[in-house]
């Protein structure tokens, strides 16, 4: 089964950069897909299939899938951007498994 | 537009049953896969089972076999998660999630409900 493990949080300035690593062990043939949730709000897609992005999300978001570790990259970052994110990924024998999640905080 | 309305909060004693409901809008029910998934604060997501909303086909995650039920009613656009033997570990913010066939993603969710277990 799959370990998802992401980094308790990660601090950023408005404007720079936002990495949030997930997995130790992801294979390449497994989709990675990531969640933003603000406090007391339920999560929303950001990030599909390793690097596809929904209807509406700013292209700021994306993603990465190198095979051991995915990423989230957030660009431009913006206050609004302050919230817990997490990966998931569908495995043949635990199915859905979500990562330990990351509280991204601007500074 | 598409979304999930799930019914209200409640408090429940250990030992009891809950059923939380999840009325879909905005789209065909029957055509999309349903999950029940949960987060108990502070806590990680947990995904427990999914339906599929033609065929009311049911898989469940092996922590919750036995304890979990999922049902729809596609008249209604709408699915249940019933949750049994309930205990204080399930106490928690309990969601609905619609998928897409071929990808293994959440795209639309419910607003959550909380269920809080005590005596």
């Amino acid at each position: 089964s799959y370990v998802l493990t992401q980094p308790p949080s990660v601090s950023v300035a408005p404007g720079q950069t936002a990495r949030i690593t997930c997995g130790t062990n992801i294979t390449r043939g497994n989709s990675v897909h990531w969640y933003q949730q603000r406090p007391g709000q339920a999560p929303v897609l950001v990030v599909y299939d390793d690097s596809d992005r929904p209807s509406g999300i700013p292209e700021r978001f994306s993603g990465s899938n190198s095979g051991n570790t995915a990423t989230l990259t957030i660009s431009r970052v913006e206050a609004g951007d302050e919230a817990d994110y997490y990966c998931q990924v569908w495995d043949t024998t635990d199915l859905y498994v979500f990562g330990t999640g990351t509280k991204v905080t601007v500074l | 537009q598409v979304q999930l309305v799930q019914s209200g909060a409640e408090v429940k004693k250990p030992g009891a049953s809950v059923k939380v409901s999840c009325k879909a809008s905005g789209y065909t029910f029957s055509t999309y896969p349903m999950h029940w998934v949960r987060q108990a604060l502070g806590q990680r997501l947990e995904w427990m089972g999914w339906i599929n909303g033609g065929n009311g086909k049911t898989k469940y995650s092996e922590k919750f076999q036995g304890r979990v039920i999922i049902t729809r009613d596609t008249s209604a656009s709408t699915a249940y998660m019933d949750l049994s033997s309930l205990r204080s570990e399930d106490t928690a913010v309990y969601y609905c999630a619609r998928s897409k066939w071929g990808v293994d993603a959440f795209d639309i969710w419910g607003q959550g409900t909380m269920i809080t277990v005590s005596s």
